[in-house]
């Protein structure tokens, strides 16, 4: 069975900053990796993907997270923090055989100090 | 639509009742997808369609749950006899094929209370 955990349920940061939001999770399989960005009162939204390939993956909004299979991590980072990440974010594992059924991890909500 | 729209956004209802959950996915999405989220914690797979049938209903709790998508398109989830700790926000997901690593768009949710 696949899992998800976040280390840290609430992350505080100054603007400016570096973002680091960590994630590992366990799989038996090779695993397809995301995070997702939740801001209030809206639908998730995909930040970005690992599937196959490069194993540092560029996304949205500044944000990347490197597949570091030998720590089974897979950490979000920003180098310079905006008043506007201020979210929940959600990092979620799949896999090629059980098709788009998300296991996601309980949130990490990311404070963005002025 | 230009996303997934999830009716009603807020339903409240007595313990006991029967509700239904209503999710309109991306026009021409063939996946479709529903998940649980309580408060505190990430949302947990429910129930995925590949079209009109449940290619994995394997979240469901139990079995006064229910959800159908009768012509591949629009779907609805069914809570029966519901209880307080059904609360939660119900997000339902599209995306164009069934494939893990395919981009699932997400709607905003209903947040049902069971009072």
């Amino acid at each position: 069975a696949q899992s998800v955990t976040q280390l840290g349920s609430h992350v505080s940061v100054s603007e400016g900053a570096l973002v680091l939001l960590r994630c590992n999770y366990s799989s038996s399989v090779p695993p397809y990796l995301f995070w997702y960005v939740q801001y209030p009162n809206q639908g998730l939204q995909l930040l970005l993907k690992y599937t196959t390939g490069a194993t540092l993956v560029k996304g949205i909004n500044g944000f990347e997270a490197e597949f570091k299979k030998s720590e089974t991590s897979f950490h979000l980072t920003k180098p310079s923090a905006h008043m506007s990440d201020a979210a929940e974010y959600f990092c979620a594992v799949s896999d090629a055989e059980g098709a788009q059924k998300l296991v996601f991890g309980q949130g990490t909500r990311l404070t963005i100090n002025p | 639509g230009a996303g997934v729209s999830q009716t009603p956004s807020n339903k409240v209802t007595e313990k006991g009742k029967y509700v239904e959950l209503r999710c309109d996915p991306i026009s021409g999405h063939t996946a479709l997808y529903w998940y649980r989220q309580s408060l505190g914690q990430g949302p947990e797979f429910l129930i995925y369609f590949q079209g009109t049938g449940a290619a994995d209903d394997s979240g469901l709790p139990n079995d006064r749950f229910f959800a159908v998508r009768p012509e591949g398109s629009v779907s609805t989830l069914k809570i029966q006899r519901t209880e307080r700790g059904d609360s939660a926000v119900y997000l339902c997901a599209s995306s164009l094929i069934l494939l893990a690593d395919t981009e699932a768009f997400f709607g905003q949710g209903t947040r049902l209370t069971v009072v």
